[in-house]
């Protein structure tokens, strides 16, 4: 079965300082992985994806994510972070079994210190 | 292009009642999702449908829960009756399924359910 795991809660970084959020997958085959981030009071807006290809990807807002294939890790990152980061963010993958939903981790809360 | 749209964005009701929840996705779009958000169970996918037809309906809670796609531009998700349990963030998504596709999908900002 099609899996994530985020194994942080929260995660706190100074305004300035690199961010990393952290996501494993469980996947059989090539996954399709997904990063969202959550606003209070908003939908989950999307912000980058890995499919194929390069290991790194560049996304919305600064953000990017590198696919470690031996490690199964698509961890999200930013090299200086601000406070209007400070949101929910999930990781996810899509099902390889031919059924296209999407398998989202219990989110990371990321705050942005001041 | 307006997005996912979902009404009411915000809905009290009573125990007991009916709730119907509406969304409208992407236009092109023929992949509609269905999740409900809370604090203690995170999010969680209820129903999806592909090409107006429901695939995996697994999430439901329970026979209280129904949702319907009578066209590819619309989409209802209805509780009756309701329960104070059902309180809740509703999301809607939506995505473009088929070959070669990647299934991005994309949410509308939610309806946030009250039943007291």
């Amino acid at each position: 079965a099609q899996s994530v795991a985020q194994p942080e809660d929260q995660v706190n970084v100074a305004e300035g300082n690199p961010l990393t959020v952290k996501c494993t997958y469980s996947v059989s085959g090539n996954p399709y992985l997904f990063w969202y981030v959550q606003y209070p009071n908003r939908g989950l807006q999307f912000l980058l994806k890995y499919i194929t290809g390069d290991n790194l990807v560049k996304g919305s807002y600064g953000f990017e994510a590198e696919f470690n294939k031996s490690q199964t890790s698509f961890h999200l990152k930013k090299p200086s972070a601000l406070v209007s980061d400070s949101a929910l963010y999930f990781c996810a993958v899509r099902d390889v079994t031919g059924a296209n939903n999407l398998f989202f981790g219990t989110g990371t809360r990321l705050t942005v210190i001041p | 292009d307006a997005g996912v749209i979902q009404s009411p964005r915000h809905e009290v009701t009573e125990m007991g009642q009916e709730v119907t929840l509406r969304c409208k996705p992407i236009s092109g779009h023929n992949s509609l999702f269905w999740y409900r958000q809370t604090m203690m169970r995170g999010l969680e996918l209820l129903i999806y449908f592909n090409n107006n037809v429901p695939i995996d309906d697994s999430g439901m809670p329970e026979d209280r829960f129904s949702a319907k796609m009578p066209n590819a531009s619309f989409s209802t998700l209805k509780i009756q009756p309701s329960e104070p349990r059902d309180s809740a963030v509703y999301f809607c998504a939506s995505s473009l399924w088929g070959r070669g596709q990647s299934d991005t999908q994309y949410f509308g900002p939610g309806t946030r359910l009250t039943v007291l």
